[in-house]
């Protein structure tokens, strides 16, 4: 089974609509990301979550909310959606415990949203 | 702000050859600088990582090297194989608390 599994893959939604993208793992990591990928523009950091109660913004919040239910469980939201935010968005965690780098991400399959 | 650059969007290298990816970076002394690997539709895959006093680390056939004084991370895969085709990414990491910020990417196209 995958380490870090992202629900749904693939999602079509309508403008204003609210989506729930979810990301769990069994890697047993503290940390846990959300990224979205654009062709040309890379993997830009949405959130991150270095425990239960620590949820931090990234580069691109704005029009995104996330929820860190469990130390295994990180869900993105788009409260509204619009079509600028159709995009690859991938979870990832880290072992923020380890000794040594804490931040080599693993990654999630991805989720590629569409807004129309 | 820090800005991290790798040097081209593709390359396109024969069967057997060396490919050399080149990461650039400014405005940041990371303390370390990871590579990673992307296939297309997939999650990127952590290939390597490099410390800030390592001038060199291999796997295999990857290579990295790492100069702070020129702000500057190559990659090579010897003998390169159609397989290795994919995108490279590579990452500041600043340790810590501080999230990583990647490069765009090189699409590496190894041509039979």
């Amino acid at each position: 089974d995958a380490d870090v599994t992202q629900t749904p893959r693939n999602r079509i939604t309508k403008t204003g609509k609210r989506i729930m993208l979810e990301c769990s793992q069994t890697k047993g990591h503290d940390r846990m990301y959300w990224y979205r990928q654009d062709p040309g523009l890379g993997l830009r950091l949405i959130y991150y979550s270095f425990d239960v109660k620590d949820i931090n913004k990234g580069e691109i919040s704005d029009g995104y909310s996330v929820s860190r239910q469990a130390q295994a469980k990180f869900s993105l939201s788009l409260e509204s959606a619009i079509p600028n935010q159709t995009a690859l968005y991938f979870c990832a965690t880290s072992d923020g415990l380890a000794q040594g780098p804490v931040n080599t991400q693993y990654f999630g399959p991805g989720t590629r949203l569409t807004v129309l | 702000s820090q800005k991290i650059e790798q040097n081209s969007e593709a390359l396109n290298i024969q069967e057997g050859k060396t490919a050399t990816l080149t990461c650039n970076y400014t405005n940041y002394s990371p303390a370390y600088l990871q590579w990673y690997r992307q296939d297309p539709g997939r999650g990127p895959v952590f290939l390597l990582l490099i410390r800030e006093n390592e001038k060199e680390k291999r796997k295999e056939r990857l290579k990295v090297t790492f100069d702070t004084t020129l702000k500057q991370s190559l990659f090579h895969i010897t003998a390169s194989q159609p397989a290795d085709s994919a995108t490279y990414l590579c990452a500041l990491d600043g340790g810590g608390n501080t999230p990583l910020v990647f490069g765009k990417g090189t699409r590496l196209s190894v041509i039979a």
